[in-house]
């Protein structure tokens, strides 16, 4: 299996422009999460989904942050207008179970920089 | 509120030292609390799971406890190695989301 997949690895945009990241979860995971990880706030979930269906999406920071799961295999998290302060990396992981019940695997992370 | 607290934030180590790792919560309505390693520019690989109904699990060198009463979790590394570097986090699932520490840094000098 090769895991959870993120892309892009890395992206550098200006303030402004809209930025999509994409993760592809572990074929069978019922349970998809995006967090976002900076050195001042540490590890911060966003939103995470069960069955493609978004469950909590109360660490999502403003209406700029929306999230889509279209099917089992895919999602994206989507930054409409970026801001500077939104500079982090943002994994992406996912789960057997619903919830979270089991152990959590975690993507390598998109790097965006927001100049 | 930090709700999840690693102490110490660093640590560094001699090779073939053992050591612990401390991570307390505040939330003792916990499902489970996983131990994570972070490599730097990577993402978090599981290292153990710990059920809220056990008080141990065991990984190789690696040992986790957790003492849902007092809000307390270790890690417990034998014999460590450089290989071993890494920052540590804990993690704890509630009902409808998963809080994580801050991490400690561990260096384990060869």
């Amino acid at each position: 299996d090769a895991g959870v997949i993120q892309s892009p690895r890395h992206e550098v945009t200006e303030m402004g422009q809209e930025v999509t990241l994409r993760c592809k979860p572990i074929s069978g995971h019922n349970s998809l999460f995006w967090y976002r990880q900076t050195m001042m706030r540490g590890l911060e979930l966003l939103i995470y989904f069960n069955n493609n269906v978004p469950i909590d999406d109360s660490g999502m920071p403003e209406d700029r942050f929306s999230a889509k799961m279209p099917n089992a295999s895919f999602s994206t998290l989507k930054i409409q207008p970026s801001e500077p302060r939104d500079s982090a990396v943002y994994f992406c992981a996912s789960s057997p179970r619903e919830g979270g019940g089991e152990k959590l695997f975690f993507g390598s992370g998109t790097q965006l920089s927001v100049l | 509120k930090q709700e999840v607290t690693q102490i110490p934030a660093a640590l560094s180590v001699p090779e073939g030292e053992n050591l612990v790792l401390n991570c307390s919560f505040t939330d003792s309505a916990i499902y489970n609390l996983q131990w994570f390693r972070q490599d730097p520019g990577k993402g978090l690989t599981s290292l153990l799971l710990i059920q809220s109904s056990q008080r141990e699990q065991t990984s190789g060198r690696l040992n986790a406890s957790l003492d849902k009463s007092s809000g307390r979790s270790t890690l417990y590394i034998a014999a460590s190695q450089p290989g071993d570097s890494a920052t540590y986090l804990c993690a704890i699932k509630r009902v409808l989301d998963m809080r994580f520490g801050a991490g400690t840094r561990l260096t384990v000098k060869p």
